[in-house]
């Protein structure tokens, strides 16, 4: 079973200030790990993609996350926040076995960028 | 390049009135598809999910249903529309390692 925790439906943050938006996971296997960044009436756009490989992960638009098994976590991160960043972001699991891709997401983290 | 269709965009129907939400892929074949529901305030919901044509799988009971009836296509039915079913409905394909969402069809039940 796989589940995630996203702390904060609503962050505020200062254009130019550090964004951070929090994520825990639970799975029984090895996870996958996912951001997503919904505009409104859109669907969702892969930010960037935590496969096993290096845990410091980079993303579009300047967003990066990184995986920490013993936190159980996956904060995604941006130094600088600009305006067009305000929007919804999901973090998601799936697992890293074949047979366990479904996508399970976060209730969201709605971010608002303070001029 | 692959692509993800889903129409329709909006659509607003009354209570008790079937529905027909169809989901198309391109430039891939064999796809895993998803059935996502965004209700207003939560998160996304995984509805069913299909791993071959006739293969459907559902993940929580409710008053829809889904078929494959082509490879590379998805369909979300309801006979009876109730008020509960208004959402936001995305339609995904083999989100293993990454996924590929279509840009959702926003129901409104009245």
């Amino acid at each position: 079973a796989q589940s995630v925790t996203q702390l904060g439906s609503h962050v505020s943050v200062s254009e130019g200030a550090l964004v951070l938006l929090r994520c825990n996971y639970s799975s029984s296997v090895p996870p996958y790990l996912f951001w997503y960044v919904q505009y409104p009436n859109q669907g969702l756009q892969l930010l960037l993609k935590y496969t096993s490989a290096a845990t410091l992960v980079k993303g579009i638009n300047g967003f990066e996350a990184e995986f920490k098994k013993s936190e159980t976590s996956f904060h995604l991160t941006k130094p600088s926040a600009h305006m067009s960043d305000a929007a919804e972001y999901f973090c998601a699991v799936s697992g890293a076995n074949f047979g366990n891709e479904k996508l399970t997401f976060g209730t969201g983290t709605r971010l608002t960028i303070i001029p | 390049s692959q692509t993800i269709h889903q129409w329709p965009a909006t659509l607003v129907q009354p209570v008790g009135s079937p529905l027909s939400l169809e989901c198309t892929v391109e430039g891939t074949s064999n796809p895993n598809l998803y059935w996502y529901r965004q209700a207003a305030g939560r998160g996304l919901q995984l509805l069913f999910y299909s791993v071959g044509i006739g293969q459907i799988s559902s993940e929580v009971p409710q008053n829809l249903s889904a078929s494959r009836p082509q490879d590379r296509q998805f369909i979300l039915s309801s006979k009876k529309l109730l008020l509960s079913d208004s959402g936001f409905y995305l339609c995904a394909w083999s989100p293993r390692a990454q996924g590929h969402f279509g840009s959702g069809t926003r129901l409104t039940v009245v």
